[in-house]
């Protein structure tokens, strides 16, 4: 299996809902991240997991939190979101520190109303 | 500067055309370096890591120079399906890993 899932695909909220994103992978790495891309630009780190830890968090808002259950589960937790954090929502994995590379799911397309 | 500077294309060339991309970091402390293709409203995906000896898969050919902190990528007999957006990614030596990418070059094959 070498593939990063990640649920819901699409998800439309309210600026006062609470929702969560979900990634998932199977391979056995031991790093997981969560990046936000906008239309037309690269992806932005937000947070990276090393072994189910929080390494790094890139001065992301609180109302983005982090959570790794395992070490096969990602979730990001969405609370009074704003419109601009419309945006699509990757999440990745990497075997050790990703001198190998990193593995993208295909993302939550995430519309803030 | 940014960490990552690539191309800002687009480039659009006729399909068979040999094109190529580069990209220059600043970071010395950089440790890997990869191209990525993502296309239109998807993922992206690992195109191929790049070594300071050059390595090449089947059309494609990327090129690391350390000392001149300089990425390239070959892309010879171009095909309609090599139409994408190509990320120029550096991961940088820390206790953490962190990649970061390049803004993109937006590749567009015409028949």
């Amino acid at each position: 299996d070498t593939e990063v899932t990640q649920t819901p695909k699409h998800l439309v909220m309210g600026m006062t809902n609470k929702k969560s994103l979900k990634c998932e992978q199977h391979m056995g790495h031991r790093a997981m991240y969560w990046y936000k891309q906008k239309a037309k630009k690269p992806p932005e780190l937000m947070f990276v997991y090393s072994y189910e830890k929080l390494s790094i968090n890139e001065s992301v808002p609180s109302r983005f939190s982090p959570e790794c259950p395992n070490s096969s589960l990602l979730n990001l937790h969405l609370h009074a979101l704003q419109p601009e954090d419309s945006a699509l929502y990757l999440c990745a994995s990497s075997q050790g520190l990703g001198a190998s590379g990193y593995t993208f799911g295909s993302g939550t397309r995430l519309t803030v109303v | 500067r940014k960490e990552v500077e690539q191309d800002p294309g687009p480039f659009n060339v006729p399909e068979g055309a040999t094109v190529a991309f580069n990209c220059t970091y600043s970071n010395s402390a950089s440790q890997s370096f990869f191209w990525y293709r993502q296309d239109c409203r998807k993922e992206p995906k690992l195109l191929m890591s790049v070594y300071s000896s050059g390595n090449e898969d089947g059309r494609f050919t990327a090129q690391l120079n350390r000392a001149s902190q300089y990425i390239s990528l070959l892309i010879r007999d171009s095909k309609l399906s090599d139409s994408a957006t190509y990320l120029c990614v550096v991961l940088l030596r820390s206790s953490a890993s962190k990649i970061i990418f390049g803004s993109g070059t937006r590749l567009s094959i015409r028949p």
